[in-house]
């Protein structure tokens, strides 16, 4: 059963805390890519990954960090630096990096921090 | 920054009418596409029209792209109970961006 994982589905933390969100598809996808939504908006993006140990900040970058060590995984990490980490994330991968192929979705993790 | 613009924010409409959702754009784009996102969850692709395209079907989702005015419009005939979620245009600009841009999106909700 091919598809992209979240986990967890929810997650609490305190503030001051650095707290990794976990990604991992098996469609043998080469782009990843990770999006914040808050309440009634859009999706704006953090980071994306092209191919395995390389990539390349989203419009939202800071506070935020990323690895690519894996093809099939591509953690977030949100730092404690980030000064408003409650949000609903997403993972996304796509086929062939360089091209504007439809993107498949994970189930998010909504992030609370108190 | 965000190039979509869905109209309108809000949209309800009993089961069996048609509901229409617009999207506008300010840059050339290599192609548009449109998700669906129930509560809570991820988004579902649902269609890519390429710029070079002007219609596309599939099933009982109609979209619409016009570049010379910047804009689509995805059309749900015969709508039912469990269309009812949040529509997103995103698109994806010329010169070979793999990025999306996506919309704040039309909450749609259809009443039985």
């Amino acid at each position: 059963d091919g598809g992209i994982t979240q986990s967890p589905k929810y997650l609490f933390r305190k503030e001051g805390q650095n707290v990794t969100l976990s990604c991992e598809q098996n469609l043998n996808h080469d782009a990843m890519y990770w999006y914040r939504q808050d309440p009634g908006q859009g999706l704006r993006l953090i980071y994306y990954s092209q191919i395995v140990n390389d990539f390349q900040k989203g419009d939202i970058a800071e506070g935020y960090s990323v690895s690519r060590e894996k093809k099939e995984s591509f953690p977030l990490t949100v730092t404690s630096a980030q000064k408003n980490p409650t949000a609903f994330y997403l993972c996304a991968s796509s086929r062939t990096p360089g091209h504007p192929y439809e993107q498949y979705f994970g189930p998010g993790t909504r992030l609370t921090v108190t | 920054s965000q190039q979509g613009e869905e109209d309108p924010q809000a949209l309800s409409i009993q089961e069996g009418e048609n509901a229409t959702m617009n999207c506008s754009y300010k840059t050339s784009i290599n192609n548009l596409q449109w998700y669906r996102q129930n509560s809570g969850r991820g988004l579902v692709h649902l269609i890519l029209i390429r710029s070079n395209e002007r219609e596309k079907h599939s099933g009982r989702l109609r979209v619409t792209l016009d570049t010379s005015k910047k804009s689509s419009s995805l059309l749900i005939t015969a709508s039912r109970a469990a269309d009812t979620a949040s529509y997103f245009c995103a698109t994806a600009g010329g010169g070979g961006s793999e990025k999306l841009v996506f919309g704040k999106g039309t909450k749609l909700t259809v009443n039985p």
